[in-house]
Protein backbone atom coordinates (compact mmCIF):
# COMPACT_ATOMS: atom_id res chain seq x y z
CA UNK A 1 0.00 0.00 0.00
CA UNK A 2 1.38 3.34 -1.20
CA UNK A 3 2.08 5.93 1.80
CA UNK A 4 -0.17 8.56 0.21
CA UNK A 5 -2.66 7.90 -1.98
CA UNK A 6 -4.56 10.21 -4.46
CA UNK A 7 -7.08 9.80 -7.14
CA UNK A 8 -4.78 9.99 -10.19
CA UNK A 9 -7.91 12.47 -12.26
CA UNK A 10 -7.67 13.75 -14.18
CA UNK A 11 -10.80 16.24 -13.23
CA UNK A 12 -12.41 18.21 -16.05
CA UNK A 13 -14.49 20.96 -14.63
CA UNK A 14 -16.28 24.12 -16.00
CA UNK A 15 -15.14 27.34 -14.91
CA UNK A 16 -16.74 28.78 -11.57
CA UNK A 17 -17.33 24.47 -10.69
CA UNK A 18 -16.62 23.12 -7.22
CA UNK A 19 -14.28 20.60 -7.13
CA UNK A 20 -13.09 18.36 -4.18
CA UNK A 21 -9.71 15.80 -4.37
CA UNK A 22 -9.32 13.22 -1.44
CA UNK A 23 -6.07 11.93 -0.47
CA UNK A 24 -5.49 8.88 2.40
CA UNK A 25 -2.43 8.13 4.25
CA UNK A 26 -1.54 4.87 5.57
CA UNK A 27 0.64 5.95 9.11
CA UNK A 28 -1.06 6.94 11.71
CA UNK A 29 1.92 8.68 13.59
CA UNK A 30 1.94 11.17 10.75
CA UNK A 31 2.20 14.45 12.52
CA UNK A 32 1.31 17.17 9.54
CA UNK A 33 -0.14 17.93 5.95
CA UNK A 34 -0.07 20.12 3.24
CA UNK A 35 -1.48 20.11 -0.12
CA UNK A 36 0.98 21.50 -2.72
CA UNK A 37 0.07 22.62 -6.13
CA UNK A 38 2.44 21.62 -9.53
CA UNK A 39 2.15 23.54 -12.61
CA UNK A 40 3.24 21.41 -15.60
CA UNK A 41 7.10 21.31 -15.52
CA UNK A 42 7.54 23.68 -12.72
CA UNK A 43 8.22 22.74 -8.78
CA UNK A 44 5.89 22.11 -6.01
CA UNK A 45 4.95 24.87 -4.30
CA UNK A 46 3.23 25.20 -0.92
CA UNK A 47 -0.63 26.09 -1.33
CA UNK A 48 -1.82 25.37 2.40
CA UNK A 49 -0.96 23.49 5.56
CA UNK A 50 -4.05 21.31 6.67
CA UNK A 51 -5.68 21.06 10.61
CA UNK A 52 -7.83 18.65 12.24
CA UNK A 53 -9.96 22.40 12.72
CA UNK A 54 -10.34 22.83 9.03
CA UNK A 55 -8.47 25.67 7.21
CA UNK A 56 -9.69 28.02 4.62
CA UNK A 57 -7.46 29.89 2.43
CA UNK A 58 -10.38 32.25 0.11
CA UNK A 59 -11.82 29.51 -2.18
CA UNK A 60 -9.38 26.58 -1.21
CA UNK A 61 -10.48 24.73 2.38
CA UNK A 62 -8.91 21.90 3.54
CA UNK A 63 -10.01 19.43 5.89
CA UNK A 64 -7.93 16.76 8.02
CA UNK A 65 -9.90 13.05 9.42
CA UNK A 66 -7.20 11.89 11.51
CA UNK A 67 -9.50 8.82 12.48
CA UNK A 68 -9.96 7.91 8.77
CA UNK A 69 -6.28 8.86 7.59
CA UNK A 70 -7.89 11.21 5.05
CA UNK A 71 -7.21 14.52 3.96
CA UNK A 72 -9.41 16.82 1.65
CA UNK A 73 -9.26 19.78 -0.35
CA UNK A 74 -12.15 21.55 -1.82
CA UNK A 75 -11.59 24.11 -4.59
CA UNK A 76 -15.03 26.64 -4.82
CA UNK A 77 -15.88 28.88 -8.31
CA UNK A 78 -12.81 27.18 -9.80
CA UNK A 79 -10.82 29.64 -12.42
CA UNK A 80 -8.73 28.38 -15.63
CA UNK A 81 -5.64 29.44 -13.28
CA UNK A 82 -6.14 26.49 -11.29
CA UNK A 83 -5.64 24.07 -13.32
CA UNK A 84 -2.41 22.25 -12.36
CA UNK A 85 -1.60 18.97 -10.36
CA UNK A 86 -2.41 19.22 -6.42
CA UNK A 87 0.04 16.76 -4.35
CA UNK A 88 -1.59 15.56 -0.83
CA UNK A 89 2.01 15.56 1.32
CA UNK A 90 2.51 14.37 4.68
CA UNK A 91 4.95 14.81 7.22
CA UNK A 92 5.72 11.34 9.78
CA UNK A 93 8.08 13.37 11.91
CA UNK A 94 10.58 11.15 13.53
CA UNK A 95 14.63 12.36 13.21
CA UNK A 96 14.24 14.70 10.51
CA UNK A 97 11.53 17.43 8.47
CA UNK A 98 9.99 14.31 6.04
CA UNK A 99 7.34 14.66 3.92
CA UNK A 100 5.93 12.02 1.82
CA UNK A 101 3.90 12.85 -1.98
CA UNK A 102 1.22 11.54 -2.92
CA UNK A 103 1.74 11.32 -7.02
CA UNK A 104 -0.69 14.07 -7.67
CA UNK A 105 -4.50 14.89 -9.02
CA UNK A 106 -4.48 16.55 -12.19
CA UNK A 107 -7.16 19.67 -12.55
CA UNK A 108 -8.14 20.53 -16.00
CA UNK A 109 -10.40 23.80 -15.62
CA UNK A 110 -12.10 24.43 -19.11
CA UNK A 111 -14.17 27.77 -20.45
CA UNK B 1 15.54 36.56 -1.86
CA UNK B 2 16.88 33.80 -4.45
CA UNK B 3 15.63 31.03 -2.61
CA UNK B 4 16.81 27.86 -3.71
CA UNK B 5 18.90 27.84 -7.13
CA UNK B 6 19.51 24.92 -9.01
CA UNK B 7 21.76 24.58 -12.16
CA UNK B 8 21.36 23.44 -15.03
CA UNK B 9 18.32 23.62 -15.73
CA UNK B 10 18.30 21.25 -18.78
CA UNK B 11 20.63 19.05 -19.29
CA UNK B 12 21.40 15.59 -22.21
CA UNK B 13 23.82 12.95 -21.15
CA UNK B 14 25.07 9.92 -22.60
CA UNK B 15 25.10 6.71 -21.23
CA UNK B 16 28.24 6.65 -18.84
CA UNK B 17 28.78 9.93 -18.46
CA UNK B 18 28.81 11.66 -15.04
CA UNK B 19 27.71 15.28 -13.92
CA UNK B 20 26.98 17.39 -11.00
CA UNK B 21 23.73 19.33 -10.36
CA UNK B 22 24.11 21.94 -8.62
CA UNK B 23 22.02 23.54 -5.59
CA UNK B 24 22.15 26.32 -3.56
CA UNK B 25 19.57 28.56 -0.96
CA UNK B 26 19.94 31.66 0.78
CA UNK B 27 17.86 30.88 3.41
CA UNK B 28 20.10 29.44 6.07
CA UNK B 29 17.90 26.08 6.09
CA UNK B 30 19.39 23.45 7.94
CA UNK B 31 17.96 20.61 6.02
CA UNK B 32 17.75 20.17 2.18
CA UNK B 33 16.68 17.30 0.05
CA UNK B 34 16.99 15.94 -3.43
CA UNK B 35 13.95 14.45 -5.22
CA UNK B 36 13.59 12.90 -8.67
CA UNK B 37 9.50 12.67 -10.24
CA UNK B 38 9.80 10.58 -13.11
CA UNK B 39 6.55 11.63 -15.65
CA UNK B 40 2.81 11.03 -13.79
CA UNK B 41 4.96 9.84 -11.35
CA UNK B 42 5.45 11.41 -7.52
CA UNK B 43 8.65 12.59 -6.13
CA UNK B 44 11.00 10.30 -4.60
CA UNK B 45 13.58 11.35 -2.01
CA UNK B 46 17.31 10.41 -3.37
CA UNK B 47 19.52 11.90 -0.57
CA UNK B 48 19.09 14.23 2.41
CA UNK B 49 21.07 16.47 4.66
CA UNK B 50 20.31 17.60 8.30
CA UNK B 51 23.34 19.78 8.27
CA UNK B 52 26.55 20.42 6.44
CA UNK B 53 28.84 17.55 6.72
CA UNK B 54 25.51 15.34 7.17
CA UNK B 55 23.90 13.55 4.32
CA UNK B 56 21.65 9.87 4.51
CA UNK B 57 20.12 7.88 1.53
CA UNK B 58 16.91 8.16 0.79
CA UNK B 59 14.56 5.64 -0.76
CA UNK B 60 16.22 5.65 -4.58
CA UNK B 61 19.95 6.35 -3.79
CA UNK B 62 21.33 4.11 -6.13
CA UNK B 63 24.20 5.98 -9.14
CA UNK B 64 23.76 9.01 -7.23
CA UNK B 65 26.05 10.55 -4.49
CA UNK B 66 26.13 13.65 -2.73
CA UNK B 67 28.16 16.03 -0.16
CA UNK B 68 27.28 18.99 2.09
CA UNK B 69 30.37 20.89 3.06
CA UNK B 70 28.64 24.20 3.57
CA UNK B 71 24.76 25.06 4.76
CA UNK B 72 24.22 27.02 1.21
CA UNK B 73 24.91 23.82 -1.23
CA UNK B 74 24.05 20.50 -1.95
CA UNK B 75 25.44 19.36 -4.87
CA UNK B 76 23.82 15.64 -6.67
CA UNK B 77 26.55 13.69 -8.47
CA UNK B 78 25.41 11.26 -11.04
CA UNK B 79 28.29 8.40 -12.13
CA UNK B 80 27.62 6.51 -14.89
CA UNK B 81 24.55 7.73 -16.35
CA UNK B 82 21.84 5.29 -17.37
CA UNK B 83 18.92 6.12 -19.35
CA UNK B 84 16.52 5.20 -16.02
CA UNK B 85 18.12 8.61 -14.35
CA UNK B 86 16.12 9.94 -17.00
CA UNK B 87 14.22 12.50 -15.10
CA UNK B 88 13.48 15.67 -13.25
CA UNK B 89 14.80 16.53 -10.61
CA UNK B 90 14.10 19.25 -7.41
CA UNK B 91 16.54 20.12 -5.07
CA UNK B 92 14.60 21.62 -1.51
CA UNK B 93 15.37 22.76 1.50
CA UNK B 94 13.10 23.60 4.85
CA UNK B 95 13.93 24.99 8.36
CA UNK B 96 15.06 22.49 10.81
CA UNK B 97 11.54 22.18 12.44
CA UNK B 98 9.09 19.27 12.03
CA UNK B 99 5.85 20.01 9.88
CA UNK B 100 7.74 22.60 8.14
CA UNK B 101 7.15 22.90 4.12
CA UNK B 102 9.21 22.64 1.86
CA UNK B 103 11.15 25.54 -0.83
CA UNK B 104 11.94 24.24 -3.96
CA UNK B 105 14.08 24.85 -6.60
CA UNK B 106 12.68 25.18 -9.97
CA UNK B 107 14.72 21.59 -11.44
CA UNK B 108 16.25 19.70 -13.89
CA UNK B 109 15.53 18.12 -16.77
CA UNK B 110 17.82 15.26 -17.23
CA UNK B 111 18.04 12.76 -20.45
CA UNK B 112 20.28 10.18 -20.50
CA UNK B 113 20.74 9.11 -24.23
Amino acid sequence: RKEVEQDPGPFNVPEGATVAFNCTYSNSASQSFFWYRQDCRKEPKLLMSVYSSGNEDGRFTAQLNRASQYISLLIRDSKLSDSATYLCVVNLGGGYNKLIFGAGTRLAVHP
Amino acid sequence: NAGVTQTPKFRILKIGQSMTLQCAQDMNHNYMYWYRQDPGMGLKLIYYSVGAGITDKGEVPNGYNVSRSTTEYFPLRLELAAPSQTSVYFCASSRDIRGFGYTFGSGTRLTVV
